[in-house]
């Protein structure tokens, strides 16, 4: 059965420091999508990604988060310079055309020391 | 009024009880109901999903959903201890929205 994959599954970084967090979505798939996961709340979106291009954000991604689809597979998420605040579960998402129902990834566990 | 509520719980039954799972949203333009399990610190698991009102039933799982009352359920019948779990309701507007998650359910299944 098709599935979204997600690397690295654990991630410690500094603070300050850039961090890559790499998804392949399911491959017939054209909507991607990024949430986060603080430790003991709920899953908040950050990024909805179609055509090459942001579809949608959230106030939580600011400046220092970028996404990119570089290839024809992969779907990636990049802090610029990580706060400890950026601690958390990021998942990845992924959905086909008129259909609905996302997709999730494993995630990845970010930790800001 | 937060968007989409959830009873937290914790929620414990015996192995074999009938679990009912609820959450109340307040925008009517959500058209796409999902319930995700997700087991600590992995990620979300899609187990059912749902378009307009109605129910859909998949193995032990109905999916219920009213929305002139903004209120939607998942019924788990035959309970097992690997259905516990954390259980999120998760709702869009469109079929390729965002979707908004509900601070979720813990289930206990005890044998």
């Amino acid at each position: 059965e098709p599935e979204v994959t997600q690397t690295p599954s654990h991630q410690v970084t500094q603070m300050g420091q850039e961090v890559i967090l790499r998804c392949v979505p399911i491959s017939n798939h054209l909507y991607f999508y990024w949430y986060r996961q603080i430790l003991g709340q709920k899953v908040e979106f950050l990024v909805s990604f179609y055509n090459n291009e942001i579809s949608e954000k959230s106030e939580i991604f600011d400046d220092q988060f970028s996404v990119e689809r570089p290839d024809g597979s992969n779907f990636t998420l990049k802090i610029r310079s990580t706060k400890l605040e950026d601690s958390a579960m990021y998942f990845c998402a992924s959905t086909g055309t008129g259909v609905g129902e996302q997709y999730f990834g494993p995630g990845t566990r970010l930790t800001v020391t | 009024q937060k968007e989409v509520e959830q009873d937290p719980g914790p929620l414990s039954v015996p192995e074999g009880a009938i679990v009912s799972l609820n959450c109340t949203y307040s925008n009517s333009a959500f058209q796409y109901f999902m319930w995700y399990r997700q087991y600590s610190r992995k990620g979300p698991e899609l187990l059912m999903y749902t378009y307009s009102s109605g129910n859909k039933e998949d193995g032990r799982f109905t999916a219920q959903v009213d929305k002139s009352s903004k209120y939607i359920s998942l019924f788990i019948r035959d309970s097992q201890p690997s259905d516990s779990a954390t259980y999120l309701c998760a709702l869009g507007e469109t079929s390729y929205d965002k979707v908004i998650f509900g601070p979720g359910t813990s289930l206990s299944v005890i044998p």
